[in-house]
């Protein structure tokens, strides 16, 4: 089945880490994305990715960093200077610039907590 | 940005009944989306509503959107305890090649 996998489900990180956050596809869509979910609010978009080699920042890129070396896989780096990085973290998918008529496929989710 | 402005923010509701929520925006919109997700999971797409539809069904899924008010309307009818989750209205004012969210409604139906 196709999908988009999402690893681990949870992740502590300590002060002052880095720690990276998997997401793999298998749908063959170009598009890739990746959102911060806080309790009780929407999904706030950090960076997103069209095509191989190439992303853009979102709107909440500061202390986060991605890479797109390979279709299937987008991992995003919570770095050490992102002050308040625990969250629920989203990946998602999409035909590459049909988002408006396709809409996302995301995945379950990582939920990371600095302790 | 935060396109999409859902109201209520929760929503409790009995079993049988229907639940009714609604999501505002801003700028204009080619397509509108609505969204489901389950407790500590991903976000599930619904239904996709085009700007020049006023209203368009699913199973027990009714939209409605009224582009001149800038809003759409999300019913869910003869609820079932499985629908307890939270409702995300999505929009695509911000570009093409990204959705913009609201911060959803949650909606819990009471067996």
């Amino acid at each position: 089945d196709g999908g988009i996998t999402q690893s681990p489900k949870y992740l502590f990180r300590k002060e002052g880490q880095n720690v990276t956050l998997s997401c793999e596809q298998n749908l063959n869509h170009d598009a890739m994305y990746w959102y911060r979910q806080d309790p009780g609010q929407g999904l706030r978009l950090i960076y997103y990715s069209q095509i191989v080699n190439d992303f853009q920042k979102g709107d909440i890129a500061e202390g986060y960093s991605v890479s797109r070396e390979k279709k299937e896989s987008f991992p995003l780096t919570v770095t050490s200077a992102q002050k308040n990085p625990t969250a629920f973290y989203l990946c998602a998918s999409s035909i590459s610039g049909r988002v408006r008529d396709y809409g996302y496929t995301f995945g379950s989710g990582t939920r990371l907590t600095v302790v | 940005s935060q396109q999409g402005e859902e109201d209520p923010q929760a929503l409790s509701i009995q079993e049988g009944e229907n639940a009714t929520m609604n999501c505002s925006y801003k700028t204009s919109i080619n397509n509108l989306q609505w969204y489901r997700q389950n407790s500590g999971r991903g976000l599930v797409h619904l239904i996709l509503i085009r700007s020049n539809e006023r209203e368009k069904h699913s199973g027990r899924l009714r939209v409605t959107l009224d582009t001149s008010k800038k809003s759409s309307s999300l019913l869910i009818t003869a609820s079932r305890a499985a629908d307890t989750a939270s409702y995300f209205c999505a929009t695509d004012g911000d570009g093409d090649y990204k959705l913009s969210f609201g911060a959803g409604t949650t909606v819990t139906v009471r067996a």
